[in-house]
C-alpha cells in the first residue's frame, strides 16, 4: 500500500527566504507527481506535476524535483512571499500498469506560513 | 469560463438524514471523483467513474453513493450509514488520459449536527 509522507508539517519562515518541502513515498512504482497548494477552505490548486521520467519541473519561483528511487521529492519555494502562505500537498498517482486511471494517493501536507 | 463548482459551499445535517453534495465540471472531462479531507490529513478516494454510467469505489466508501447520468455531473451522497461524516468534501475531474493531472473544485464543508 503506498504512503505519502510530508516534512515538516508545518513551517514558519520570514519573508525573502527560499525553503524546501520534503515528500516521501513508499512505493516507487509511480507514474507521476503532483504538488499542489490549497488555501484554508478551499479547493487545490495544481502546482507542478512530475512525470517519472522527469527529474524536475520548474514554474516560476517553483521547483519541484523527483527522486524516484529513493522515492523522494522537494518542493522548492525561492524569495518566500507572504501570498505564499498556504498548506501545500504532494500526490503521487500509482503505475496504472497500462490502464487509464491511476490513483492519487496524498500525503498530510506542509502549512507554510511566511511572515513580513 | 471552464471549472468544476461544488454546491452548496456549507451543508448542515442532522443524525440519520441523508445529504447530496453536487459537483458539475464544463470542462469536458471524462473521469470525476469525490475526496473527503479531514483536519490535518491528507485527501482519501470515496467514488471515482471514468465515463457515465460507471463507477467504483475508492478507498473509504462505506456510507457514501454516487451516480454518473451526464458527464458532466457527480453528484455524492452522504447516507446515515456514514458514521462520522463531518468534513470537507472534495470533487475532482480529469481526462481519460496517463498521466494528466486533476482539477479540483471549491469544496463542500459538511457538518452533522
Amino acid at each position: 500500500k503506498q504512503e505519502v509522507t510530508q516534512i515538516p508539517a508545518a513551517l514558519s519562515v520570514p519573508e525573502g527566504e527560499n525553503l524546501v518541502l520534503n515528500c516521501s513515498f513508499t512505493d516507487s512504482a509511480i507514474y507521476n507527481l503532483q504538488w499542489f497548494r490549497q488555501d484554508p477552505g478551499k479547493g487545490l490548486t495544481s502546482l507542478l506535476l512530475i512525470q517519472s521520467s522527469q527529474r524536475e519541473q520548474t514554474s516560476g519561483r517553483l521547483n519541484a524535483s523527483l527522486d524516484k528511487s529513493s522515492g523522494r521529492s522537494t518542493l522548492y519555494i525561492a524569495a518566500s512571499q507572504p501570498g505564499d502562505s498556504a498548506t501545500y500537498l504532494c500526490a503521487v498517482r500509482r503505475d496504472a500498469g497500462g490502464t487509464s486511471y491511476g490513483k492519487l494517493t496524498f500525503g498530510q501536507g506542509t502549512i507554510l506560513t511566511v511572515h513580513p | 469560463d471552464g471549472g468544476i463548482t461544488q454546491s452548496p459551499k456549507y451543508l448542515f445535517r442532522k443524525e440519520g438524514q441523508n445529504v447530496t453534495l453536487s459537483c458539475e465540471q464544463n470542462l469536458n472531462h471524462d473521469a470525476m471523483y469525490w475526496y473527503r479531507q479531514d483536519p490535518g490529513q491528507g485527501l482519501r478516494l470515496i467514488y471515482y467513474s471514468q465515463i457515465v454510467n460507471d463507477f467504483q469505489k475508492g478507498d473509504i466508501a462505506e456510507g457514501y453513493s454516487v451516480s454518473r447520468e451526464k458527464k458532466e455531473s457527480f453528484p455524492l451522497t452522504v447516507t446515515s450509514a456514514q458514521k462520522n461524516p463531518t468534513a470537507f468534501y472534495l470533487c475532482a475531474s480529469s481526462i481519460v488520459i496517463p498521466g494528466r493531472e486533476q482539477f479540483f473544485g471549491p469544496g463542500t464543508r459538511l457538518t452533522v449536527l
